[in-house]
């Protein structure tokens, strides 16, 4: 089974710079996460899309940060612009269940992409 | 606004011993409690799941939930220099009562073998 992608591995901006992060995640996964980890801290959720809505953007600074998840499918995440505090590993998750489901009755999980490692100069 | 706390360390533990790794969690009504393994420059893996009071096991790891002192913890048993990572640990479910709503995650033990 293919794992979520996500690209690029790395990228290097300079601030006030826009940047742009793609994820698509396993196939079949209705819900999709995107998550900020800054060094030294555990990830924090940013937005949660079911399909292409979303659930939850309530952590998402929306003066810079945008994501849209089109077709239900791949997602962008993008910065505009960025700032040195946007530093920090952008990591893509899915999941098969949704919204209002509760992991305790299924075995499923969440499953994280290789991430997307920040660094605004 | 949920919050999970867990004790940054290092946590140094001797090969061969018991780690012992700690969390709390403040919204009393969470339902689902994850513990994720992450190495340096790699992604967070779940390691351990629980949902319930008491004692969940599996080979060298324990996670332990206690759902009235709001309390999670992982053991890890016959502790390897392979298990040197930091230790996140995630909760979900409560306001809205949906587990496959957004984790919580912890700022994560970083542990420590030694040889």
């Amino acid at each position: 089974e293919a794992g979520v992608a996500q690209s690029p591995r790395y990228k290097i901006i300079e601030k006030r710079q826009s940047v742009a992060f793609w994820c698509n995640p396993i196939s079949g996964h209705a819900t999709l996460y995107w998550y900020q980890q800054i060094l030294g801290q555990g990830p924090k959720l940013l937005i949660q899309f079911q399909n292409n809505g979303v659930v939850d953007d309530s952590q998402l600074p929306k003066d810079r940060f945008s994501a849209e998840r089109l077709k239900g499918v791949d997602s962008t995440l993008k910065i505009q612009p960025a700032k040195l505090e946007d530093s920090a590993v952008y990591l893509c998750a899915s999941s098969p269940l949704l919204s209002g489901e509760v992991y305790g009755a299924t075995n499923e999980k969440l499953f994280f992409g290789s991430g997307t490692q920040l660094s605004v100069l | 606004q949920k919050e999970v706390e867990q004790n940054s360390g290092p946590l140094s533990v001797p090969e061969g011993a018991i780690a012992s790794l700690n969390c709390t969690y403040s919204d009393r009504v969470s339902q689902s409690f994850f513990w994720y393994r992450q190495y340096s420059g790699k992604s967070p893996e779940l390691i351990m799941s629980i949902y319930s009071n008491g004692d969940k096991e599996d080979g060298r790891f324990t996670a332990q939930l206690n759902k009235a002192s709001q309390y999670v913890s992982l053991l890890i048993r016959d502790s390897q220099p392979s298990d040197s990572a930091t230790y996140l640990c995630a909760v979900t479910g409560g306001y809205s009562g949906g587990g496959a709503d957004g984790l919580t995650f912890g700022k994560g033990t970083h542990l420590i073998i030694q040889p």
